[in-house]
Order: C-alpha cells, then sequence, then structure tokens
C-alpha cells in the first residue's frame, strides 16, 4: 500500500514561478527523500530530510517536515522547464529496515 | 553517487515467455531492491536482495513470479516469468550507496512491453 500521498497529482506554471508539492504519510518515519523522474526514467535523489529536522535547503529546493501532521512539503523556487518531471516522496516504511514507500507523485510541468 | 547500469533498458516480450533484468552497480552495496512502476503510477518495492540469502518479498510479490539472484555485492538479476500483459512496466533496480544514509540510488530502468 502506499505509505505517502501527494497533492497535486499534477502542476503547471509558468517558468520562474514556484512550485509547491505536498506529501502526507500515514506512520511514523525516520527519514522523508524526495526525488525527481523524467520522462519515465530512472529517478534521481533531490534531499533527506530527517525526522528530527524541520525545513532543509539545496540550492533552489526547500523541503519541510511537519511529523506532528506526517506531512511534508517540497518547494521549487524560480522554476525552469527543466524542472519538469514527476516528483515523488519517499519514506522508510518501516524504520531501520531500508525499505522505502514511494508516493503517488505530482507531475510538474514547466512551461516556458 | 553510484552508477548502476541495468539490460536491457526496453524490451518488447510475448505473453507467456520470461525476461531476466541484469543490474550491475559500480560498488560493492549490501542491499539491492527492485522496484515496479506501472504506467503512470508510482513505485512499488518488489523485493529486497542480499548477496548470499534469498530475496525477500513484499506482499503481492512471490518469488515463483519474480526469482531474483544476488550473486556477489555489486550484482542483482530479477526475472519476470510467464508475462502477462499487466507485467507492462518499468523495473528499477535501486542501491542505498552507504548504509543507513537512507539516499537511494537508482537505474535507468527497464521499460516492459508485454503483448
Amino acid at each position: 500500500s502506499q505509505q505517502g500521498e501527494e497533492d497535486p497529482q499534477a502542476l503547471s506554471i509558468q517558468e520562474g514561478e514556484n512550485a509547491t508539492m505536498n506529501c502526507s504519510y500515514k506512520t511514523s518515519i525516520n527519514n522523508l527523500q524526495w526525488y525527481r523522474q523524467n520522462s519515465g526514467r530512472g529517478l534521481v535523489h533531490l534531499i533527506l530530510i530527517r525526522s528530527n529536522e524541520r525545513e532543509k535547503h539545496s540550492g533552489r529546493l526547500r523541503v519541510t517536515l511537519d511529523t506532528s501532521k506526517k506531512s511534508s512539503s517540497l518547494l521549487i523556487t524560480a522554476s525552469r522547464a527543466a524542472d519538469t518531471a514527476s516528483y515523488f516522496c519517499a519514506t522508510d516504511a518501516t524504520p531501520g529496515t531500508y525499505k522505502y514507500i514511494f508516493g503517488t507523485g505530482t507531475r510538474l510541468k514547466v512551461l516556458a | 553517487s553510484a552508477v548502476i547500469s541495468q539490460k536491457p533498458s526496453r524490451d518488447i516480450c510475448q505473453r507467456g515467455t520470461s525476461l531476466t533484468i541484469q543490474c550491475q552497480v559500480d560498488s560493492q552495496v549490501t542491499m539491492m531492491f527492485w522496484y515496479r512502476q506501472q504506467p503512470g503510477q508510482s513505485l512499488t518495492l518488489i523485493a529486497t536482495a542480499n548477496q548470499g540469502s534469498e530475496a525477500t518479498y513484499e506482499s503481492g510479490f512471490v518469488i515463483d513470479k519474480f526469482p531474483i539472484s544476488r550473486p556477489n555485492l555489486t550484482f542483482s538479476t530479477l526475472t519476470v516469468s510467464n508475462m502477462s500483459p499487466e507485467d507492462s512496466s518499468i523495473y528499477l533496480c535501486s542501491v542505498e550507496r552507504q548504509l543507513g544514509t537512507g539516499e537511494l540510488f537508482f537505474g535507468e530502468g527497464s521499460r516492459l512491453t508485454v503483448l
């Protein structure tokens, strides 16, 4: 079963705008990660946030984590056409097992 | 970052046949993970493969349908047996490059179409 539910399912924005994607999960976690997938290819790891962290930045990416609400958000600032991809959150389904469960994904389209 | 090579990158298969997907990693890793991504869907973990032991399968996946080999610390294969059109998916190999980091590296995937 899916651990993470993401919204929106699809998002279309203009280049230069910010894109925000949300992920909700069901059980306790050690960490939450975000991945990008271009056109059905392999996934690329973007950022990992641990359960004791509330916010993390990496370049134009900003991730927040609210463990009380079991939710996370990924913000991409100043989006570019190259950011067009599907974005997935992933959580360690059973902490300590190194197995990760992926969310439903958000398909982002950035229009030039 | 890890370099993971998967073969084949894509294939078109006939119903009832089997196909083996290979995954080669450029360094030794303890665990390798096989995921399936059905069209337009998210990733679903099929199994975890450790070297020297049988793979651990997730609910809904069985060894007879998805036999896995892990002969050494850099290589694994996943076979999709007796394929049907419902097996048309992208199959992805993944590793946790450094144990405990949680960061997964993925191969480019093998896109199978079953006719």
